[in-house]
C-alpha cells in the first residue's frame, strides 16, 4: 500500500524567495514518485518525476526535487518564486503494476507568493 | 502526441438527477484510464480505473460508477446525483512511461 503525506495545506512565499514544499511518502514496491501542479479549474500537469537513477530531478519552470530514500521524502524546491508560481501543487506515489500503476496523492499544498 | 478530452466542461444538475461525464483520450491505444474527484478542500481521490474495454476497478463506495465502452473511452455516471457528489472530476491516462495525463476536468455543483 502506499500513501503520500504533504506538510502544509497552505505555503505563503515573497516573490523571489525559495519555494520549499514537503513530500513524505510510504510504498511497499520501489517508488515512483511525481510531483504535478494545478491551475485554478484546470487540469493537473506533471511538473517532474523520479523513476530511478539520479535522485535530484530537475523539471519544469525551475523546480526540483530530491528522492531521499533514507528519509522516505520527496520535497520540492524552486530557488525563486515568481508570482506564476501561485497555483496547488501534488506530490503523488506510484503504485504496483499489479494494481494498475494506480497514483496515490496527498492533498496538496497550495502556494500563494506575494509581491 | 497525446490528448484527453473531458465533457462537459461545468455542469450543474438537481440532487435527484442522473450524470454522464466523457472521457477520450486521442493518440494512444489501450491506455490505463482513471477517474479522480477533487472535493472542495480535499486532495483528489481516485474513483476507477481501467486497463481495458470492460474492465473497471472501483476504488471507493459510493454513488457513482463507471463504464468503458471503447479503447479510448471512459464514461462516469450515476443514476441518482447527491448533493455529496459535488466537485471537480478529472480523468487520466498512463503513458508507455507511467507518467498520468490529465484532462482539463469537469466541474460538476449538485443543487
Amino acid at each position: 500500500a502506499q500513501s503520500v503525506t504533504q506538510l502544509g495545506s497552505h505555503v505563503s512565499v515573497s516573490e523571489g524567495a525559495l519555494v520549499l514544499l514537503r513530500c513524505n511518502y510510504s510504498s511497499s514496491v520501489p517508488p515512483y514518485l511525481f510531483w504535478y501542479v494545478q491551475y485554478p479549474n484546470q487540469g493537473l500537469q506533471l511538473l517532474l518525476k523520479y523513476t530511478t537513477g539520479a535522485t535530484l530531478v530537475k523539471g519544469i519552470n525551475g523546480f526540483e526535487a530530491e528522492f531521499k530514500k533514507s528519509e522516505t521524502s520527496f520535497h520540492l524546491t524552486k530557488p525563486s518564486a515568481h508570482m506564476s508560481d501561485a497555483a496547488e501543487y501534488f506530490c503523488a506515489v506510484r503504485g504496483s503494476k499489479a494494481a494498475g500503476n494506480k497514483l496515490t496523492f496527498g492533498g496538496g499544498t497550495r502556494v500563494l507568493v506575494k509581491p | 502526441s497525446q490528448t484527453i478530452h473531458q465533457w462537459p466542461a461545468t455542469l450543474v444538475q438537481p440532487v435527484g438527477s442522473p450524470l454522464s461525464l466523457e472521457c477520450t483520450v486521442e493518440g494512444t491505444s489501450n491506455p490505463n484510464l482513471y477517474w479522480y474527484r477533487q472535493a472542495a478542500g480535499r486532495g483528489l481521490q481516485l474513483l476507477f480505473y481501467s486497463v481495458g474495454i470492460g474492465q473497471i476497478s472501483s476504488e471507493v463506495p459510493q454513488n457513482l460508477s463507471a463504464s468503458r465502452p471503447q479503447d479510448r473511452q471512459f464514461i462516469l455516471s450515476s443514476k441518482k446525483l447527491l448533493l455529496s457528489d459535488s466537485g471537480f472530476y478529472l480523468c487520466a491516462h498512463r503513458d508507455f512511461f507511467n507518467e498520468q495525463f490529465f484532462g482539463p476536468g469537469t466541474r460538476l455543483t449538485v443543487l
